[in-house]
C-alpha cells in the first residue's frame, strides 16, 4: 500500500517554542493531505485540509495563525505548532490522499508532541 | 459528512471470526466505505474499502448491502495482535474525502 511517513516521531519542546511536523508521501504523489490531533483515549479530530499550492481549509475551531500549513509540493505538507502551549501536547497524525476512481487515504505514524 | 454508527466495544477470542457492523444511514450516492485500524500511539491503518456488495483482500472482507445503509467488516480468525480500534468511515469527493473519525470499536482478543 501506500506509505506515508512523518517527522519527528516524538518531540519535546519548552512553552512558547513552535515546533515544525513533517508529513511526506513516499511512494505517490498527494494533491490533498490532511492534519488530524488525536488526545488520549479519543478519537482522530480533522485539524485542517491542505491542498498542494493553495492555502489550506481549516476546521471550525483552529487556530490558522497558532497551526501554520505548508504543502509546497505534492510530497510533503508540513503542520507549524507556534508559541506551543502544554494545552497543545496531543499526538499529531497526518495523511496523503492517492488519486484515481477510489479516492483512499493513508495515515502516517504520527507525531507524540509533548510542551513543558 | 455522513454519520457512522458502530459498537463501542467488542470481545473475541483467538481464532474466531469476528464481524463488526457499521451503520451510515445517510450515506451519499458517492460516499465510499472505508475501515481503519489503529494501535495504542500510532497513525490509523488502512484495511479495506468499498462501495458495494462484498470486497475481500488478504486480511478482511466487507460485505455492503443494496441499500448501503451499513457495512460489516469480518476478520477471519483473529490474532491476540488484532486487538486494536476499528473505525468506519464514509467520504467521497463530496466532503473533499474529509474523514469524520467517530469513536470507533475496540475490539479485544484474548486466548
Amino acid at each position: 500500500g501506500a506509505v506515508v511517513s512523518q517527522h519527528p516521531s516524538r518531540v519535546i519542546c519548552k512553552s512558547g517554542t513552535s515546533v515544525k511536523i513533517e508529513c511526506r508521501s513516499l511512494d505517490f504523489q498527494a494533491t490533498t493531505m490532511f492534519w488530524y490531533r488525536q488526545f488520549p483515549k479519543q478519537s482522530l479530530m480533522l485539524m485542517a485540509t491542505s491542498n498542494e499550492g493553495s492555502k489550506a481549509t481549516y476546521e471550525q475551531g483552529v487556530e490558522k495563525d497558532k497551526f501554520l500549513i505548508n504543502h509546497a509540493s505534492l510530497t510533503l505538507s508540513t503542520l507549524t505548532v507556534t508559541s506551543a502551549h502544554p494545552e497543545d501536547s496531543s499526538f499529531y497524525i497526518c495523511s496523503a490522499e492517492t488519486g484515481g476512481q477510489q479516492e483512499t487515504q493513508y495515515f502516517g505514524p504520527g507525531t507524540r508532541l509533548l510542551v513543558l | 459528512l455522513a454519520k457512522t454508527t458502530q459498537p463501542i466495544s467488542m470481545d473475541s477470542y483467538e481464532g474466531q471470526e469476528v464481524n463488526i457492523t457499521c451503520s451510515h444511514n445517510n450515506i451519499a450516492t458517492n460516499d465510499y466505505i472505508t475501515w481503519y485500524q489503529q494501535f495504542p500511539s500510532q497513525g490509523p491503518r488502512f484495511i479495506i474499502q468499498g462501495y458495494k456488495t462484498k470486497v475481500t483482500n488478504e486480511v478482511a472482507s466487507l460485505f455492503i448491502p443494496a441499500d448501503r445503509k451499513s457495512s460489516t467488516l469480518s476478520l477471519p480468525r483473529v490474532s491476540l495482535s488484532d486487538t486494536a480500534v476499528y473505525y468506519c468511515l464514509v467520504a467521497s469527493s463530496n466532503s473533499g474525502y474529509a474523514l469524520n473519525f467517530g469513536k470507533g470499536t475496540s475490539l479485544l482478543v484474548t486466548p
